[in-house]
């Protein structure tokens, strides 16, 4: 069973506009939530985080948004750029410890931004 | 800038064969991991490394094993391949409670 999903395995937008990438999780003890870019033939690489104790964090073009009594949480890229095409993945971790440095990930989002 | 340094970008073995990735990373960290990348499925964890000669499993380690003998590197072992580990396989390392820095990935088939 999922713990971390995103349900939209793709999404299509118009260069300039905003994207809206989603994610829900089930896991209660998850308390910081990653983003990850991924293109093909490479490695992901980290976009953006959120802890718990917050519910935004924006970086430039990106802003992350959680809420949590929904559990769920949401990347939005304004304005979008067609080099924003890629796979995006959410992850969660949960807790101190080694369960901590432990991320689940979602099956991730395919972004295609049209020029 | 960090550097995650996977052996091999493409791999093709024969199925019954003995299979090993390495991983090398220059931060001193911690903590690497080792996914696996499947369409849907997005990235599942087989194993967890927090210290040298320590190893945890993730949620798929069946059919795969570790090796941290060094603090930079990390290998992961398929003793007798088979066709359903064909995959793309990322290696990520970090802090204690940082972010993950992935490798670019090595795509193996089994054929």
């Amino acid at each position: 069973d999922q713990q971390v999903k995103q349900n939209s395995p793709s999404l299509s937008v118009q260069e300039g506009r905003i994207s809206i990438l989603n994610c829900d999780y089930t896991n209660s003890m998850f308390d910081y939530f990653l983003w990850y870019k991924k293109y093909p033939a490479e490695g992901p690489t980290f976009l953006i985080s959120i802890s718990s104790i917050k519910d935004k964090n924006e970086d430039g073009r990106f802003t992350v948004f959680l809420n949590k009594s929904a559990k769920h949480l949401s990347l939005h890229i304004v304005p979008s750029q067609p080099g924003d095409s890629a796979v995006y993945f959410c992850a969660a971790s949960a807790g101190p410890g080694n369960a901590g440095n432990m991320l689940t990930f979602g099956g991730g989002t395919r972004l295609m931004v049209k020029p | 800038d960090v550097k995650v340094t996977q052996s091999s970008r493409y791999l093709v073995k024969r199925t019954g064969e003995k299979v090993f990735l390495e991983c090398v990373q220059d931060m001193d960290h911690e903590n690497m991991f080792w996914y696996r990348q499947d369409p849907g499925l997005g990235l599942r964890l087989i194993y967890f490394s927090y210290d040298v000669k320590m190893k945890e499993k993730g949620d798929i380690p069946e059919g795969y094993s570790v090796s941290r003998e060094k603090k930079e590197r990390f290998s992961l072992i398929l003793e007798s391949a088979s066709t359903n580990q064909t995959s793309m396989y990322l290696c990520a390392s970090s802090f204690q409670g940082g972010s993950a820095f992935f490798g670019q990935g090595t795509r193996l088939t089994v054929v």
